[in-house]
């Protein structure tokens, strides 16, 4: 089955600075991968994903990420931290097959110093 | 218009008793989920129905019932609540099960048993 583990429960930058979220993959078939923001009291939002086209995906407000099979990894960057970045952020994975549906991470919450 | 919608918000209630969340997408897609989310913020799926029909129903109390009297609804009952059952509850569509289509989630409905 497939899984995701996220390194760092808790990542704190400056504002302006570069945000690094990592995750790495499990999976046991070619996996499609996501990654999620959460607001405060909101639900999560789509941020981007993986589906084995381009290995560096584009997302919304900025937000970048890798997929590097060698190192089963899909960090998550953006170059210049923003106060409003400040946010949970999952990483999650789904197989091609479909039998195992979306998998999250523990999440990492990001906090933004001004 | 929002694409995913719960209802309600907040639900407090008293242990013993018997609640249900409702949940409608009109986006049109096949699939639609409930996840639960703790205190902790970790996100474990509970169910998926793809066009009416249960796909996953993972290893949940059979207190917890899935119902999806069409494909934009799903509702949840929740039978004997107990205090673990406590969380933030969202439910989420996507256009297919398969293919790498990522989720649209509802604002998630909070859950407190006492």
């Amino acid at each position: 089955a497939q899984s995701v583990t996220q390194l760092g429960s808790h990542v704190s930058v400056s504002e302006g600075a570069l945000v690094l979220l990592r995750c790495n993959y499990s999976s046991s078939v070619p996996p499609y991968l996501f990654w999620y923001v959460q607001y405060p009291n909101q639900g999560l939002q789509l941020l981007l994903k993986y589906t084995s086209a381009a290995t560096l995906v584009k997302g919304i407000n900025g937000f970048e990420a890798e997929f590097k099979k060698s190192e089963t990894s899909f960090h998550l960057t953006k170059p210049s931290a923003h106060m409003s970045d400040a946010a949970e952020y999952f990483c999650a994975v789904s197989d091609l097959t479909g039998h195992n549906d979306m998998r999250f991470g523990a999440g990492t919450r990001l906090t933004v110093k001004p | 218009d929002t694409a995913v919608s719960q209802t309600p918000k907040y639900l407090v209630t008293q242990m013993g008793n018997d609640k249900s969340i409702k949940c409608e997408q009109n986006l049109g897609h096949d699939t639609m989920y409930w996840y639960k989310q703790d205190s902790k913020k970790f996100l474990k799926i509970m169910f998926s129905y793809n066009n009416k029909e249960l796909i996953i129903n993972e290893t949940v109390p059979n207190r917890f019932s899935p119902k999806s009297p069409d494909k934009a609804h799903l509702n949840l009952h929740i039978n004997s609540l107990e205090l673990g059952d406590s969380a933030v509850y969202f439910c989420a569509s996507s256009q297919k099960r398969t293919g790498g289509y990522g989720y649209t989630f509802g604002s998630g409905t909070r859950l407190t048993v006492v």
